[in-house]
């Protein structure tokens, strides 16, 4: 089955730092998001990004999508104390125009941005 | 800004009673899905619901769990006979009719079965 395997698990940087998470997966997918969830919150949508692109950006989010290597990456660039959230990758397969596909999610890499 | 909205927040139970998760999703959208997050534990996904009958469903949605929409407005989670290990979050979760394959998740439902 499929999986996304978010590394680091946990991250510590510095205010202004760039932060960089990865995510790997086993099977082929239609699309891979990335979603921040606040501590005992909901899961919030960041980024989607389709198996076709390479790559795509959302104000100081940058996100690649490698598929031969079945790996994405997120970056927050000049991060935030306010960005400190895990946050999570899930691929969704199929087709998903139209259908219901579920989304499958990686164990997530808790980011801490100390001021 | 139309957010899902999840009753109760917190929910503590005794082991084989029954409970009801509540969900309201985003008015106007069409697909629906319940998630789970045992503490420390990965998402996982438990069912998805689409034009008033069940779309998809793992394999952890067995027979003591049930969706319902009883009145196009509230989306239910039902768990008939609780277990120690359905203590987890719950979250539900919308999706609109366009193909950004964006969801919304409500703020989640945390149940405690003693």
């Amino acid at each position: 089955s499929q999986q996304g395997e978010e590394d680091p698990q946990a991250l510590s940087i510095q205010e202004g730092e760039n932060a960089t998470m990865n995510c790997s997966y086993k099977t082929s997918i239609n699309n891979l998001q990335w979603y921040r969830q606040n501590s005992g919150r909901g899961l919030v949508h960041l980024i989607l990004i389709r198996s076709n692109e390479r790559e795509k950006h959302s104000g100081r989010l940058r996100v690649t999508l490698d598929t031969s290597k079945k790996s994405s990456s997120l970056l927050i660039t000049a991060s935030r104390a306010a960005d400190t959230a895990s946050y999570f990758c899930a691929t969704a397969a199929g087709s998903w125009a139209g259908n219901n596909r579920k989304l499958i999610w990686g164990l997530g890499t808790s980011l801490a941005v100390n001021p | 800004e139309p957010e899902v909205t999840q009753t109760p927040s917190h929910q503590v139970t005794q082991m084989g009673q029954e409970v009801i998760l509540r969900c309201v999703p985003i008015s106007n959208h069409l697909y629906f899905y319940w998630y789970r997050q045992i503490l420390g534990q990965k998402v996982e996904f438990l069912v998805s619901f689409y034009n008033n009958e069940i779309s998809e469903k793992s394999e952890i949605f067995d027979d003591q769990f049930s969706v319902e929409r009883p009145d196009g407005s509230n989306f239910t989670l039902k768990i008939r006979s609780t277990k120690l290990e359905d203590s987890a979050m719950y979250f539900c979760a919308s999706k609109g009719t366009g193909n950004t394959g964006e969801l919304f998740f409500g703020e989640g439902s945390r149940l405690t079965v003693l």
